[in-house]
């Protein structure tokens, strides 16, 4: 069964460095998400993607934060300056339909930030 | 922007009992409400969703209603089972993202 798998799986890093994220989404999928998870609570919205441009991002998702999909496989998402409170579970997902269909989330990238 | 409530924060009930979380939305335009079950250490994935033009659905254990002139949906697992033991997140879309309530802790004590 297809999934969508993130690299890596855990990334230690120091305050201020930058961090990117890495996704393959489900080959046949069109649109492309990001959440954070901060450990024991909720998963929240950070960016969707679609048409090799962003159509809705919160309000987390400030100048820090970019995505790219530079190839016709891959979805990245880029901290440019890390924060102690960016240490989360990053999930990718992925789905067919735009916000009427499952997502199908990858396994996650923990980030820890020092 | 949609804001998503969802009640309790953790229940525990007896093995073959039922649970039953609560969630509100806020935006009326949302049309998709889907119910995701995340283990500990894993990630979310879906159990059950409902659409604005129904106002049941069943799939074996697990049920949701939805109330669209309230804005309340709820989920529902009869005779629970240990292994139901998880966070359940309950959600709402209208369009291009999907927002996620707080969650419920559900343990199921054998």
């Amino acid at each position: 069964e297809p999934e969508v798998t993130q690299t890596p799986s855990h990334q230690v890093t120091q305050m201020g460095q930058e961090v990117i994220l890495r996704c393959v989404p489900i080959s046949n999928h069109l649109y492309f998400y990001w959440y954070r998870q901060i450990l024991g609570q909720k998963v929240e919205f950070l960016v969707s993607f679609y048409n090799n441009e962003i159509s809705e991002k919160s309000e987390i998702f400030d100048d820090q934060f970019s995505v790219e999909r530079p190839d016709g496989s891959n979805f990245t998402l880029k901290i440019r300056s890390t924060k102690l409170e960016d240490s989360a579970m990053y999930f990718c997902a992925s789905s067919i339909n735009f916000g009427a269909g499952e997502l199908f989330f990858g396994e996650g990238s923990r980030l820890t930030v020092l | 922007g949609e804001n998503v409530e969802q009640h309790p924060s953790t229940l525990s009930v007896q093995e073959g009992d039922s649970a039953v979380i609560k969630c509100t939305y806020s935006d009326s335009a949302s049309n998709y409400f889907p119910w995701y079950k995340q283990e500990l250490g894993k990630r979310p994935q879906l159990i059950i969703d409902i659409r604005s033009n129904v106002g049941e659905k069943k799939d074996q254990r697990i049920a949701v209603t939805l109330n669209k002139t309230a804005k309340h949906f709820s989920l529902h697992i009869t005779e629970t089972q240990p292994e139901d033991s998880a966070v359940y997140f309950c959600a709402a879309s209208g369009g291009d993202k999907v927002i996620f309530g707080p969650g419920t802790s559900l343990s199921v004590i054998p």
